[in-house]
């Protein structure tokens, strides 16, 4: 929604395999999170990118979990050897005060 | 911390009738509070927020919140609900200074025909 594009929408994966997730942001908006949101569950902050700082990746569950952010826009979150508790929907989203969110990618491990 | 609590995990209502779905937060200092909605397999959308100024605020959709400081709620309204108000509703807080929100389990919404 709002502009934010996130791919793929659905993602099947063996365990142990790595999977990408790329998100690309409305223009102009510097800043870029990453929520995950398992059944069941709210949503889970993972990683916040604001312009050229830091990101605050204090959300990321374990170091199989890491993100970057490329010249200020698109965003890649990478999964590597995945577990089935990895499956759930990860959302992006950019803005301001509000945030506005793309439609997800739902990630399922097998 | 900030933290949001949505006590309620399923509210089910009549169609034509006044739906409340409630939320009460903890957070340092003055709260941002907003409200968004979730439609099966869609993303969030936002619906509405408070940041300063009247206590009582209006958004899409018909739905409205009113900020209580006293009672850390910031409840969510709408006078007469309809079947396509059944969704899966969040309430998020995020503290003046805090880069992250936080948000509640959500509730799930059933408006009934």
């Amino acid at each position: 929604g709002a502009g934010v594009s996130q791919s793929p929408s659905n993602k099947v994966t063996e365990k142990g395999k790595d999977v990408e997730l790329r998100c690309d942001p409305i223009s102009g908006h510097t800043a870029l999170y990453w929520y995950r949101q398992s059944l069941g569950q709210g949503l889970e902050f993972l990683i916040y990118f604001q312009g050229n700082s830091a990101p605050d990746k204090s959300g990321l569950p374990s170091d199989r979990f890491s993100a970057e952010r490329t010249g200020g826009s698109v965003s890649t979150l990478t999964i590597q050897r995945t577990q089935q508790e990895d499956s759930a929907v990860y959302l992006c989203a950019t803005g301001g005060r509000e945030l506005f969110f793309g439609e997800g990618s739902r990630l399922t491990v097998l | 911390a900030q933290s949001v609590a949505q006590p309620e995990d399923q509210v089910n209502v009549a169609e034509g009738n006044p739906l409340t779905v409630k939320c009460t937060y903890s957070v340092s200092g003055n709260p941002y509070l907003f409200w968004y909605v979730q439609y099966p397999n869609r993303g969030l959308q936002f619906l509405l927020k408070y940041i300063t100024g009247d206590n009582l605020v209006k958004g899409s959709y018909g739905f409205e919140a009113e900020f209580n400081k006293s009672q850390t709620s910031f409840h969510l309204k709408k006078p007469s609900a309809l079947v396509s108000d059944s969704a899966l509703y969040f309430c998020a807080v995020r503290g003046y200074g805090n880069n992250r929100l936080a948000f509640g389990k959500g509730n799930q919404v059933v408006v009934i025909p």
